[in-house]
Order: C-alpha cells, then sequence, then structure tokens
C-alpha cells in the first residue's frame, strides 16, 4: 500500500508568518499534485508537478517536487487568514495503469489575523 | 472557467436502497474517475474509467457499484444496495492528462 505522509498535520500561525508543508512517500510519483479543501466541498487544484526538481510559484505559494519524484513540499510566504484550509497533496504512481491520485492525509492550516 | 458538477449535492436514503449518483465532467476530457471521502478520513480512489470502459477499480468497488457514461456528457455512479458504510463524499473528476478536477461533491447518508 503506498503512502503519502503529509506533515505538519496541524498548524497554527500568525498572519504574516512563512511555513512550508512537506508530502513524503516512499513510491515514486509521475505526477503530484497540490488541493486545497475546504469543509463539505470539493478539493480545487492549486498545482500539478510532472518533472523531479520542479518548481512551481503561484502568487505567494510555491511548489516542490523533489528530484526522485517521492517528496513535495508547498511553501507560503507572508500567509494571510484566507489561506486557511485543508491543504492536500495527491499523487499518480509512476508506471500505473491509470492516473488514479493516492492523497495524503492532510495538513490543516489555521492563519490567525 | 469549465467545472465538474455533480448532483444531488446531498442523498439520503435508507440501506439496501439504490442510489446513483451524477456528473457532468468538463466537456473535453477524457479521464474519468470517482473518489469517496468518510467523514475525518482521507480521499480514497474508487474507479477510472476511460474509452467507454472501467481502466482501475479499487477494493471499495465490489459488485456493488457501476459506473456508466449513457450520454457524452453525464458520468454516472450507481450502488445497487446501499449499506450505512457507504455514508461518505462521492467526488467525480475529470482530466485530460494529469490535472484532476473535482466537482462539489455528493453527500450520501445512509440510514
Amino acid at each position: 500500500t503506498q503512502l503519502l505522509e503529509q506533515s505538519p498535520q496541524f498548524l497554527s500561525i500568525q498572519e504574516g508568518e512563512n511555513l512550508t508543508v512537506y508530502c513524503n512517500s516512499s513510491s515514486v510519483f509521475s505526477s503530484l499534485q497540490w488541493y486545497r479543501q475546504e469543509p463539505g466541498e470539493g478539493p480545487v487544484l492549486l498545482v500539478t508537478v510532472v518533472t523531479g526538481g520542479e518548481v512551481k510559484k503561484l502568487k505567494r505559494l510555491t511548489f516542490q517536487f523533489g528530484d526522485a519524484r517521492k517528496d513535495s513540499s508547498l511553501h507560503i510566504t507572508a500567509a494571510q487568514p484566507g489561506d486557511t484550509g485543508l491543504y492536500l497533496c495527491a499523487g499518480a504512481r509512476y508506471g500505473g495503469a491509470t492516473n488514479k491520485l493516492i492523497f495524503g492525509t492532510g495538513t490543516l492550516l489555521a492563519v490567525q489575523p | 472557467e469549465p467545472e465538474v458538477t455533480q448532483t444531488p449535492s446531498h442523498q439520503v436514503t435508507q440501506m439496501g436502497q439504490e442510489v446513483i449518483l451524477r456528473c457532468v465532467p468538463i466537456s473535453n476530457h477524457l479521464y474519468f474517475y470517482w473518489y469517496r471521502q468518510i467523514l475525518g478520513q482521507k480521499v480514497e480512489f474508487l474507479v477510472s474509467f476511460y474509452n467507454n470502459e472501467i481502466s482501475e477499480k479499487s477494493e471499495i468497488f465490489d459488485d456493488q457499484f457501476s459506473v456508466e457514461r449513457p450520454d457524452g456528457s453525464n458520468f454516472t455512479l450507481k450502488i445497487r444496495s446501499t449499506k450505512l458504510e457507504d455514508s461518505a463524499m462521492y467526488f467525480c473528476a475529470s482530466s485530460s492528462v494529469y490535472e484532476q478536477y473535482f466537482g462539489p461533491g455528493t453527500r450520501l447518508t445512509v440510514t
């Protein structure tokens, strides 16, 4: 069974602080996606990374895919209360029959004003 | 911006009843998926569908589950005889290649 472990599970920070969320596995993924999910809603796609070592920026969010395509990180600069939510990483297994996603355990972020 | 839509948003049914969850994927996408999320747990893969057939299914997706693309736009998940443990949020997703876009979900409550 493949696992994607996210850390930390919970993070409560003050507005303006920086933070990093990690997503780790022992398996190789062909692609990895980051989502944000609000309570009672579907995951909303933030970014997809495909190439080992790839770095993508989305405003104050920076996403990195590990060189070996086993891990990823999400860095948020100068967090704002609007960043509060559940962040999920999800990977498509390398060599899999389909691009089914294996979801991580999630990181619940709370940004205090 | 194109989006995945799902109906109903909430379905309450009695144990043993059949339910059909409906999804309209993004129009030019070719790959369709169903996932579920039991309250407080991870999102879990159920089934993927491509070229009018199932391409992969999980252990959860047993004989009680089926999927169909009855026309060019809808994608449905049927549960033949619901059990209490089927209570969950069910998400439909679609993709062209890697990027999977999720619908808002159907909350299924089995009583």
